[in-house]
């Protein structure tokens, strides 16, 4: 069964950088697009930008862009979201989600990782 | 601010139908049939319940069911029961150059 499974949950510092991981599995990775997609506390769903495991091409969502880096590691099967310059405001719920049909349908998604900023 | 808009509540009793709009425009909702419908109880990962407009996934319920007319997509959930409520998001795919407001700002559906 397909499985997407996310790194734990990090603490930090405003201008600090966080990578977060999700491995998948039970599926080919990279015969599927994969979304970041964060969700502040009490806030609705933002979608971040989305990396194509094959080619590891990628598409940010302009807010992000400058900030956010998406990669992939095929040899693990394993894709990754950085976000730099971290500020307050970037505490969320950071979720990993496999994209069905390459025309944003989202059928998985990862458990989510809460990465929490705060000096 | 997202660009799919949706109201931010609605309520029913059991039993009941409820619709929930999603409204874009020719951009996105209105120029592509890739509109998808999430369900999120708290604390959990949203779950896919509608695709392609009006497309239920295996194992989703034939109570939930999808449409779209001109910019406005719509999702309808009829025979409403407690476990329905939860948080629900539009997304659509999009020729915006931005890529920005992918999902609608979410509507909290409270069942009586």
């Amino acid at each position: 069964q397909v499985q997407l499974v996310q790194s734990g949950a990090e603490v930090k510092k405003p201008g600090a950088s966080v990578k977060v991981s999700c491995k998948a599995s039970g599926y080919t990775f990279t015969g599927y697009y994969m979304h970041w997609v964060r969700q502040a506390p009490g806030q609705g769903l933002e979608w971040m930008g989305w990396i194509n495991p094959n080619s590891g091409g990628t598409n940010y969502a302009q807010k992000f862009q400058g900030r956010v880096t998406m990669t992939r590691d095929t040899s693990i099967s394993t894709a990754y979201m950085e976000l730099s310059r971290l500020r307050s405001d970037d505490t969320a719920v950071y979720y990993c989600a496999r994209d069905w049909t390459a025309m944003v349908t989202i059928d998985y998604w990862g458990q989510g990782t809460l990465v929490t900023v705060s000096s | 601010q997202s660009a799919l808009t949706q109201p931010a509540s609605v309520s029913g009793s059991p039993g009941q139908s409820i619709t929930i709009s999603c409204t874009g425009t020719s951009s996105d909702v209105g120029g592509y049939n890739y509109v998808s419908w999430y369900q999120q109880h708290p604390g959990k990962a949203p779950k896919l319940m509608i695709y392609e407009v009006s497309n239920r996934p295996s194992g989703v319920s034939n109570r939930f069911s999808g449409s779209k007319s001109g910019n406005t997509a719509s999702l309808t959930i009829s025979g409403l029961q407690a476990e329905d409520e939860a948080d629900y998001y539009c997304s659509s795919y999009t020729s915006s150059s931005t890529l920005e407001g992918v999902f609608g700002g979410g509507t909290k559906l409270t069942v009586l």
